[in-house]
């Protein structure tokens, strides 16, 4: 079956602008996960989603970012006067349950986000 | 505090001989733990995972790692490394005892296999 799909894989935006980053889930998966890759690093969390709701959003940096998941279903990251530093690869990742503790995640390809 | 620590940045052998990346995990209770790999340009794969049904967790490509509660470690190996195999590893954690689901990820281990 399909696995979890980020779109654009690719995104270059100028300092400033609004983006929007969206993750179609496996279907079926009710945890949905956004993390952010930066160069040499490991992912690091940003938020959650335990269906509709965001049960953990502590990992976002700053109130420019922001996400959704009005359906349960698709998600979309959406980062308001991006800036240099947000050049990152979003990953995107579901899992079945999101309350099983040895539930692994199932990632995406991510989309690599460069902010000129 | 609860961390993960990958102990190697970078790991080079040559094909055939063992490969050994460690990691370490400070937590007051039991986590559940991961390991992925990350080719260039690929996503993350699911290499593993610890279930508590037996200390000694085999994956996919002939990856094993070994849980030791006592050392708060879980190092994975290989017997015999593969050209397919160099890649970035990442131990991964969850933390149980805080609530959170999330997972949090090591720094990575770069694996470089010569031929």
């Amino acid at each position: 079956g399909a696995g979890v799909s980020q779109t654009p894989s690719n995104k270059v935006t100028e300092k400033g602008k609004y983006v929007e980053l969206r993750c179609d889930p496996i279907s079926g998966h009710t945890a949905l996960y956004w993390y952010r890759q930066s160069l040499g690093q490991g992912p690091e969390f940003l938020i959650y989603f335990q269906g509709t709701g965001a049960a953990d959003d502590s990992g976002l940096p700053n109130d420019r970012f922001f996400a959704v998941r009005p359906e349960g279903s698709v998600s979309t990251l959406k980062i308001q006067r991006t800036e240099r530093g947000d050049s990152a690869v979003y990953l995107c990742a579901s899992s079945l349950r999101g309350d099983r503790a040895n539930s692994p995640l199932h990632f995406g390809n991510g989309t690599r986000l460069t902010v000129t | 505090a609860q961390s993960v620590t990958q102990l190697d940045s970078h790991v080079s052998v040559s094909e055939g001989t063992p490969v050994l990346l460690r990691c370490n995990y400070s937590s007051s209770y039991s986590p559940s733990l991961f390991w992925y790999v990350q080719h260039p340009n690929k996503g993350l794969q699911l290499l593993l995972k610890y279930t508590s049904a037996a200390t000694l967790v085999k994956g996919i490509n002939g990856f094993e790692a070994e849980f030791k509660k006592s050392e708060t470690s879980f190092h994975l190996t290989k017997p015999s490394a593969h050209m397919s195999d160099a890649a970035e590893y990442f131990c991964v954690v969850r933390f149980m005892d805080t609530g959170r689901r999330a997972l949090t990820f090591g720094s990575g281990t770069r694996l470089q296999v010569q031929p």
